[in-house]
């Protein structure tokens, strides 16, 4: 069983759209939770930061976290065509030694 | 420049080349990272830095062999590689050993 599971998509969306992305997990010691965006030919860019359970909001985005289900989300409001990338999450224990990361939900959102 | 700037961005190289990807950080983090990105795979972490100290080797071959001369810079010396290693190469760095990471925009290296 992978250690994080994301499903690649594609996921195509009509502009003003809300988006939610998802991950699920398997091991119960991760306790911070990472989404990144990454748009093509690029690096990967941090977009949100949580610990442990509970929701987190910055402008259009809000990500969720639910560990009693091993599954977080990222929403996304109002979705822009620059939001069209590939979107990955990530965790770590709180002991860690690494991250661990999905394969990437790719987005494009249709003006 | 600031972030993780990482050079050559496109590098094609024979199976018997020897090359070096490089990588520099101008935001003061104490750690560095090699990651490799594969289409639909997990980042697969290669090497990490703490204070130039490796204190992480993913069980990567040989013919990958990291160089960290200080916190800023971070190399991946390249020799012998095979077709299947063709991939983007992603350097990060982080504030302290595993908090989040900061990307460079990676490398992609085709293997002929």
């Amino acid at each position: 069983q992978k250690e994080v599971e994301q499903d690649p998509g594609p996921l195509s969306v009509p502009e003003g759209a809300i988006v939610s992305l998802n991950c699920t997990y398997s091991n119960s010691a991760f306790q911070y939770f990472m989404w990144y965006r990454q748009y093509s030919r690029k690096g990967p860019e941090l977009l949100m930061y949580t610990y442990s359970s509970g929701n987190k909001e910055d402008g259009r985005f809000t990500a969720q976290v639910d560990k009693s289900s091993k599954y977080i989300s990222l929403f996304i409001r109002d979705s822009q065509p620059s939001d069209s990338a590939t979107y990955l999450c990530a965790m770590i224990p709180n002991t860690g030694n690494q991250f661990y990361f999905g394969t990437g939900t790719s987005l494009t959102v249709i003006p | 420049e600031t972030g993780v700037t990482q050079t050559p961005r496109h590098l094609v190289m024979g199976m018997t080349n020897k090359k070096s990807l490089k990588c520099e950080q101008h935001l003061g983090h104490n750690a560095m990272y090699w990651y490799k990105q594969s289409a639909k795979k997990p980042l697969e972490l290669m090497f990490v830095y703490n204070f130039k100290e490796q204190t992480e080797n993913n069980s990567v071959p040989s013919r990958f062999s990291p160089e960290c001369p200080n916190s800023s810079h971070l190399f991946l010396h390249l020799h012998t590689l095979q077709p299947e290693d063709s991939a983007l190469y992603l350097c990060a760095s982080s504030q302290v050993l595993n908090s989040p990471l900061h990307f460079g925009n990676g490398t992609r290296l085709t293997v002929t």
